[in-house]
């Protein structure tokens, strides 16, 4: 049964701080792994990750995938309050036939960013 | 900014009335996505829809029934709402089958049954 595991499931730092969340997938037919932050309500994309060992960044946030190892982790440097949220993992597979498979979700890594 | 809209956002409702939570986007996009999230846990695809009078069930059984007769519209129906519906549903929409997109999320609904 395909799968994402996240850790840590939750996580405290203060600003400043730098973070890593981790995230491991066993899915068959993987095609990218995508991150999300999830503040209240809705999840809102961050990255896509289809190649391996390429890090995307956006701002103080990046990331990078690693075929070999089945996984990718996400790096937050100088934390900010306004980080705190759920981050969500999610891998994406390709059906046969090469259409867009459905994401399939890890439960999230929460992070909580004290002043 | 995602233009994908969700009403109601909060609903409290009796056991044994049925509901429709109404979600609709204006992109354009193929493929539409209802999700079941409870508090602490993952997403649960629940149905999708990729495109007009298309829909599958997803991987969390439900008893929600779901219609696409419109590219922008994908409501979920409950025909008799029970306590054990209690979640929030969040809806989504990525561009295409044969396109690898991330999916745009609405805002949510959250489910109160009572």
């Amino acid at each position: 049964e395909d799968k994402v595991v996240q850790s840590p499931l939750s996580l405290v730092v203060h600003e400043g701080d730098t973070v890593t969340l981790n995230c491991s997938y066993e899915v068959t037919n993987f095609r990218s792994l995508l991150w999300y932050k999830q503040e209240k309500k809705a999840p809102t994309f961050l990255f896509m990750l289809t190649s391996s060992g390429i890090e995307k960044k956006s701002g103080r946030l990046s990331s990078i995938l690693d075929k070999k190892e089945l996984s990718s982790i996400l790096n937050i440097t100088a934390t900010q309050t306004g980080d705190s949220a759920i981050y969500l993992c999610a891998a994406l597979p390709m059906n046969y036939g090469g259409s867009q498979g459905n994401l399939i979700f890890g439960k999230g890594t929460k992070l909580s960013v004290k002043p | 900014e995602a233009d994908i809209y969700q009403t109601p956002r909060y609903l409290v409702i009796g056991t044994g009335k049925k509901i429709t939570l109404e979600c609709s986007q204006t992109m354009g996009h193929d493929k539409m996505y209802w999700y079941q999230q409870d508090p602490g846990m993952e997403l649960h695809l629940i149905h999708y829809s990729y495109g007009v009078n298309s829909t599958e069930k997803g991987d969390l059984s439900s008893e929600s029934t779901v219609s696409r007769i419109r590219t922008e519209h994908f409501p979920l129906t409950l025909e008799s709402a029970r306590p054990s519906h209690t979640s929030q549903y969040l809806c989504a929409s990525s561009v295409g089958r044969r396109t690898y997109n991330e999916q745009f999320f609405g805002p949510g609904t959250r489910l109160t049954v009572l």
